[in-house]
C-alpha cells in the first residue's frame, strides 16, 4: 500500500462544474498537505497547501483536511478547461521530504 | 518572481555514461531537494540539503551523489547511466531548513535520455 493514495482517474467534470479530488495518507504524524499541478511534461505546480484541520480556501480552489480520517481533498469550483491536467497530493511527514501520491487526472470538458 | 533554475533542460546520454544536472535554487533559499520522475510516475524524492549538508536521503542509487555548494546552488552527478535512469529529474527548493511547514517549488526539470 502506497503511504499516499490518489483515484488515477480520469475524471471527466463539464466546464463550470465542482471537481472534488480526493487524498488519503497513512501515516498518522504527517504535518503538513500539499496540491500540486502537473501538466504532461512540465513541473508540479504549487496550488495550495494545508496544515490544520478543516476548510482552506484561496479563489476556486478549497482544500479540505480531516487528520482523523487521514484523508485530504482538493475542490476546484468553476472548473476550466485549462485546469484539465494531473494533480499531485503530497504529504510531507518530518524533515521536509515530499511523498506523493499516483495523481488524478483531470479533464474539464467544454 | 525569480524561480527555481536547472540545467540543462534536455540531455541524451548513452549507457554507462556520466551526467550532471544542475539546480539553483529561489533566491534566499536555503534548501534543495531532488526528485526523479519516471514516465507515468510520481516524483520520487531522491535526496536534500539544507546549508550545504546533506538532510535527508531517499531511494538515491550508489551510482548518483549530489552537493551542495557555497551559494546553494546543487548539482546532481550521475555514473554508469543505465536505460532505467530516463526520467525528468525536477530540483525544489525551499527556505529555512525544508521543515513539515515550508512549501516547496519546483524548477522546470530536466530530461535525461539514456540510449
Amino acid at each position: 500500500q502506497k503511504e499516499v493514495e490518489q483515484n488515477s482517474g480520469p475524471l471527466s467534470v463539464p466546464e463550470g462544474a465542482i471537481a472534488s479530488l480526493n487524498c488519503t495518507y497513512s501515516d498518522r504524524g504527517s504535518q503538513s498537505f500539499f496540491w500540486y499541478r502537473q501538466y504532461s511534461g512540465k513541473s508540479p505546480e504549487l496550488i495550495m497547501f494545508i496544515y490544520s484541520n478543516g476548510d482552506k480556501e484561496d479563489g476556486r480552489f478549497t482544500a479540505q483536511l480531516n487528520k482523523a480520517s487521514q484523508y485530504v481533498s482538493l475542490l476546484i469550483r468553476d472548473s476550466q478547461p485549462s485546469d484539465s491536467a494531473t494533480y499531485l497530493c503530497a504529504v510531507n511527514n518530518q524533515g521536509g521530504k515530499l511523498i506523493f501520491g499516483q495523481g488524478t487526472e483531470l479533464s474539464v470538458k467544454p | 518572481a525569480a524561480g527555481v533554475i536547472q540545467s540543462p533542460r534536455h540531455l541524451i546520454k548513452e549507457k554507462r555514461e556520466t551526467a550532471t544536472l544542475k539546480c539553483y535554487p529561489i533566491p534566499r533559499h536555503d534548501t534543495v531537494y531532488w526528485y526523479q520522475q519516471g514516465p507515468g510516475q510520481d516524483p520520487q524524492f531522491l535526496i536534500s540539503f539544507y546549508e550545504k549538508m546533506q538532510s535527508d536521503k531517499g531511494s538515491i542509487p550508489d551510482r548518483f551523489s549530489a552537493q551542495q555548494f557555497s551559494d546553494y546552488h546543487s548539482e546532481l552527478n550521475m555514473s554508469s547511466l543505465e536505460l532505467g535512469d530516463s526520467a525528468l529529474y525536477f530540483c525544489a527548493s525551499s527556505l529555512a531548513g525544508g521543515g513539515s511547514y515550508n512549501e516547496q517549488f519546483f524548477g522546470p526539470g530536466t530530461r535525461l535520455t539514456v540510449l
